[in-house]
Parts: structure tokens; sequence; C-alpha cells
């Protein structure tokens, strides 16, 4: 089944202490995405990467780290987390960024920075 | 830069109404995509629209975009259960990113 996993699915951490999350897709997709959805604020793009080794910054990258590696790999790595990115987490990818099938979206990783 | 702006923000409707949510962009469109979410879940793509007075359905649910691509809508006919949740538009970047974006989204409630 195509479909873009992510782990853990529900995380409660304290401030400080370094986590990842994991993106992982298997449609070989070029494209791929980190979202963070607030209350009111809707969807904003956190990093996002157009293939292997290619990532560059969305609107709100404060705090956040990503990687990509490997072609359905993408992690989401908070060095330093913070109350503030008590969040929940969306990774997406597409073929080459939205076309005919839109995205993909995982879904969800729900944070809580304590 | 572009924003997308949903309106209503939130919808409750009888069952077997009809109803119609709006996203409309600052910017020229160059794709306009619908997707619902139940609630804390991940987005499901619903249809995408590119074309000025582009129309497309999926079963009982509409989308247009509008001649100057700088607004659609999306529309339900006689509304279930089963349409509750939250849709969202999103859009292609301008020109020169790749940084899509998303409107805040409608909260759909129907009631049995």
């Amino acid at each position: 089944e195509a479909q873009v996993t992510q782990n853990p699915r529900y995380l409660i951490t304290v401030t400080g202490k370094k986590l990842t999350v994991t993106c992982s897709q298997n449609m070989n997709h070029e494209y791929m995405s980190w979202y963070r959805q607030d209350p009111g604020l809707g969807l904003r793009q956190i990093y996002y990467s157009m293939n292997v080794e290619a990532t560059d910054k969305g609107d709100v990258p404060e705090g956040y780290k990503v990687s990509r590696k490997e072609k359905r790999n993408f992690p989401l790595i908070l060095e330093s987390p913070s109350p503030n990115q008590t969040s929940l987490y969306f990774c997406a990818s597409s073929l080459f960024g939205g076309g005919d099938y839109g995205y993909t979206f995982g879904s969800g990783t729900r944070l809580t920075v304590v | 830069s572009q924003e997308l702006e949903q309106s209503p923000q939130s919808l409750i409707v009888q069952e077997g109404k009809n109803l119609t949510i709006n996203c409309t962009s600052s910017k020229t469109l160059y794709g306009l995509y619908w997707y619902k979410q139940k609630y804390g879940e991940g987005l499901i793509f619903l249809m995408m629209l590119q074309k000025g007075g582009e129309e497309k359905s999926h079963e009982k649910i509409t989308a247009k975009l509008d001649e100057k691509k700088q607004q659609s809508s999306l529309h339900i006919t006689a509304s279930q259960p089963s349409h509750a949740g939250i849709y969202l538009c999103g859009a292609d970047p301008t020109s020169g990113t790749y940084k899509y974006i998303f409107g805040t989204g409608t909260r759909l409630k129907v009631l049995a």
C-alpha cells in the first residue's frame, strides 16, 4: 500500500531533550515536506526537500533540522525542544510537488513538550 | 507572500443539506488542491484544479476554480455525516519557490 509512515504517533517529552520524528514513504516520491498544524494557524511548512541532499526552509524552520540522505526517509529533528513546539506534525510527499495526485500525508505526530 | 483565506471557518448543517466552502487567494493560483482531514488525522487528497473555469467532481463533492484563478469553491450536495471533518485548500507556490501553502481550514459538522 502506498503510504507515508510517521513515527511516533504521540510523544510527550521534556524541554531540551533532543528528539527525532521519522518519516518514510514507499512511493519513490521526489518531494517531501514537514508541516506543523496549530489551531487558528492552519498548516505551516517547516522544511521541504526536492530530492536527496536537497533541503530548504519553509515558513517556520526555527528550532528544527532535517536531513534527506535517502529518497524514502525525511526525519525531523528537534535538537532542544521547547513548549512552543507543542503541535501536530505532518510529513507529506509527492512525485514532483503537488500535481494531479496532490500530496500524500502521514497520519501525524502529536508532540507535547513540557 | 501568497495567502489562502477560507470561509466560513466553521459550518454546521443538517444532513441532506447542500453547502459551499470558499478559498480565496491573494495571488493567481497555478494549482489549487482540496483536502479533507478527519480530526487529528492526516489529510486526504480530494481533487486538484489548474485551469480557469475548471470544475471537477468526486462522488457528491464538486470543486470549481474561477476564470481569474483566484478563487475556488467546494460544494457538497446532500451532505451526510461522513462528510464531517476539516476541509483545507492548498496551492502550488508562485514560480521560483517550492513553498506549498494551505488555508486555515473549514470545520464541517453534519447533524444526523
